[in-house]
């Protein structure tokens, strides 16, 4: 049972415009959520975070929400560029001292010139 | 610097064969853990380690075996490959604390193909 979801597998986005890339989790002990960028043959790379005392998080162009009621983060994109075209994961954990990631199955977005 | 380096970036096994994949750090993390990641699945934690010394099972540790004895490397071994392990591999450390953000660092994987 996956713990951590990504429902969309893909999303196109017209370079300039807004992408929203959704997760959902389904254990209510995560605390911490991150979000990593993957291009093809490399590693993930962090891309933001945000805690669960927080329900917002801006980096740049990058935001990220969190909606604990819901369990439901999203990751905002604006604006878009064709460089951002990758596979997100979406990753959460717990407190503790193992504080492991539980990733989701990503989504591979595609930003169109 | 050089980060997380894994090795061999690409493999070919036939079924019952082993081998080791290899992960380096140069950024003296006591943390390490091996990861798989397969179509649809994202990545599920294979095996981790604390430091020198101290390895433990993540998610999907079976057909797996580490051992750390060094900071340094932190290698996975597949004592009877299975075609069920075709999959890329990636290593990743870990720094921070349990009262502070972790930052994972991840090396560019190794996909392995087990025919």
């Amino acid at each position: 049972d996956q713990q951590v979801k990504q429902n969309s597998p893909s999303l196109s986005v017209q370079e300039g415009r807004i992408s929203i890339l959704n997760c959902d989790y389904t254990n209510s002990m995560f605390d911490y959520f991150l979000w990593y960028k993957k291009y093809p043959a490399e590693g993930p790379t962090f891309l933001i975070s945000i805690s669960s005392i927080k329900d917002k998080n801006e980096d740049g162009r990058f935001t990220v929400f969190l909606n604990k009621s819901a369990k439901h983060l999203s990751l905002h994109i604006v604006p878009s560029q064709p460089g951002d075209s990758a596979v997100y994961f979406c990753a959460a954990s717990t407190s503790g001292s193992a504080r492991q990631l539980t990733f989701g199955s990503g989504t591979q977005l595609t930003v169109l010139p | 610097n050089a980060g997380v380096t894994q090795t061999p970036k690409f493999q070919v096994l036939k079924t019952g064969q082993s081998m080791t994949l290899q992960c380096a750090q140069d950024m003296n993390h006591e943390y390490m853990s091996w990861y798989r990641q397969d179509p649809g699945m994202g990545l599920r934690l294979i095996h981790y380690s604390v430091g020198a010394g101290i390895t433990d099972q993540g998610e999907v540790p079976n057909g797996y075996n580490v051992s750390r004895s060094t900071t340094e490397d932190f290698p996975l071994r597949l004592l009877s490959a299975a075609p069920s392990q075709t999959s890329v591999y990636f290593c990743a450390t870990r720094t921070g604390t349990r009262y502070t953000n972790y930052g994972y660092t991840f090396g560019s994987g190794t996909r392995l193909t087990v025919v």
